[in-house]
């Protein structure tokens, strides 16, 4: 069964610009979760979508935002990119309990 | 205000021993937990989980302890091995369930052969 993939592997982008994240499920999975590990901390919570719908988001900026296609994969956005937005952005997914599993992570580098 | 703590961050051990890494949290509303395991340059991995309905949860080599009058949780793997060493993170969940794992800070296990 393949895992969640996320694309693409790394990302270099300016200040400024707009920077876009792609994540797909494991397969029967319909909820997908954002989180950012950004240097030195822990695995922050984003977003998380389920059947297309925003469910929750956590204590980031508007120009965090996301969405969640029919087919369950899911795009983060960040607009307007801060130099702070350099991290590890991990997606997650899962069914009907709350044991989230994780992809391989885009590295987000804004220079 | 950090919900969920390792305060050690790191840990060593000799290959066949036993690794007890710990984890506190502060709130009372969180009832489901998890332990993850994460080599460099890639996501978390799912290892072992408990609801705060049980004090054990035992999966091959590992083992979850909770104490919830303590507000600690532990994770015993043996008997260690190399493979092992990587950095392990405790998560969170809340009664609500929000979607939203609160991790702690990860502690990095190294097993020495």
């Amino acid at each position: 069964e393949a895992g969640v993939t996320q694309s693409p592997t790394h990302l270099i982008k300016t200040r400024g610009q707009q920077a876009t994240l792609r994540c797909s499920p494991i397969s029967g999975h319909t909820s997908v979760y954002w989180y950012q590990q950004a240097l030195g901390l822990g695995l922050q919570f984003l977003l998380w979508y389920d059947e297309g719908e925003e469910r929750n988001r956590g204590n980031f900026p508007p120009r965090f935002s996301g969405r969640q296609f029919p087919n369950y994969s899911s795009e983060l956005n960040v607009n307007a990119l801060e130099l702070e937005d350099s991290a590890l952005y991990l997606c997650a997914s899962s069914s009907l309990g709350r044991k989230q599993f994780f992809g391989p992570g885009t590295r987000l580098t804004v220079l | 205000d950090q919900q969920v703590k390792q305060n050690s961050p790191s840990l060593s051990v000799q290959e066949g021993r036993i690794s007890i890494l710990n984890c506190d949290y502060t709130n009372s509303m969180f009832d489901y937990f998890l332990w993850y395991k994460k080599y460099p340059a890639e996501g978390p991995t799912f290892l072992i989980s408990i609801s705060s309905i049980k004090d054990k949860n035992e999966d091959g080599r590992f083992t979850v302890f909770l104490n919830k009058s303590a507000k600690h949780l532990s994770l015993h793997i043996v008997p260690s091995q190399p493979g092992d060493s990587a950095v392990y993170f405790c998560a969170a969940s809340p009664s609500s369930n929000t979607g939203k794992l609160i991790f702690g800070q990860g502690t990095t296990l190294q097993v020495k052969p």
